[in-house]
């Protein structure tokens, strides 16, 4: 069964820092992804990463993968308030019909 | 380009009826959707897999006589929740997946149901 791991799940910080978010599965995948969520909201897509060493940034946001080592990150410079916001990552598998396996997500608060 | 839609947005309804909620991708059409649930807080979980013209996929735990899912066109698939109930509140949010080699899924708006 495919796991996927997010830490940390709560994450306080204040404008202008920096801070990464983990995200680790169990098993090979094809291609993870993350989204952001907003309270009350749907999934808005951050980025998908294909391949090993694949490494994209949007903005204030940078994301790599490490096969590998089954991990992601999601790395967040000079954070700004509105970066507040949950992420999830999640993996899916091509086998299985491309079901996706979600992490718990990390609630994300950005302090003036 | 991949728009998903949902209707409705929100809804609340009496214990013991059912409501039904639609999935439509509006600029391509999606043999595979997908259903999850989140409640608050919490990540979201896939309930099934809904193909068109066959019958839906559901996980384990899902009582798929409880969660009706249609699928009868490519751009359209429906949850009903069958004789609802508080614990069934919910937020439900649809994915449709696109074909062509890119295999992406795109999410829907979500739909909030609250039963009383």
């Amino acid at each position: 069964e495919l796991k996927v791991e997010q830490n940390p799940l709560f994450l306080s910080m204040q404008e202008g820092k920096n801070y990464t978010i983990y995200c680790n599965y169990s098993t090979t995948s094809d291609r993870l992804y993350w989204y952001r969520q907003d309270p009350g909201k749907s999934l808005e897509s951050l980025f998908v990463l294909l391949s090993n060493g694949a490494v994209k940034q949007e903005g204030r946001l940078m994301a790599s993968l490490d096969t590998k080592a089954r991990l992601s990150t999601l790395h967040i410079t000079a954070a700004v308030h509105d970066l507040s916001a949950t992420y999830f990552c999640a993996v899916d598998k091509r086998m299985g019909n491309y079901k996706l396996t979600f992490g718990k997500g990390t609630l994300l608060t950005v302090n003036p | 380009g991949a728009v998903v839609s949902q209707h409705p947005s929100r809804v609340i309804c009496k214990s013991g009826t059912s409501v039904k909620i639609e999935c439509r991708s509006l600029d391509f059409q999606a043999t595979t959707m997908f259903w999850y649930r989140q409640f608050p807080k919490q990540s979201l979980m896939l309930m099934a897999t809904s193909n068109e013209g066959s019958k839906a996929t559901y996980e384990q735990g899902v009582e798929k006589d409880k969660f009706l899912i249609n699928h009868a066109s490519l751009t359209l698939s429906t949850l009903t929740v069958t004789s609802a109930h508080p614990e069934d509140s919910s937020f439900y949010i649809c994915s449709a997946l696109t074909s062509g080699g890119a295999y992406e899924q795109y999410f829907g708006p979500g739909t909030r149901l609250t039963v009383t």
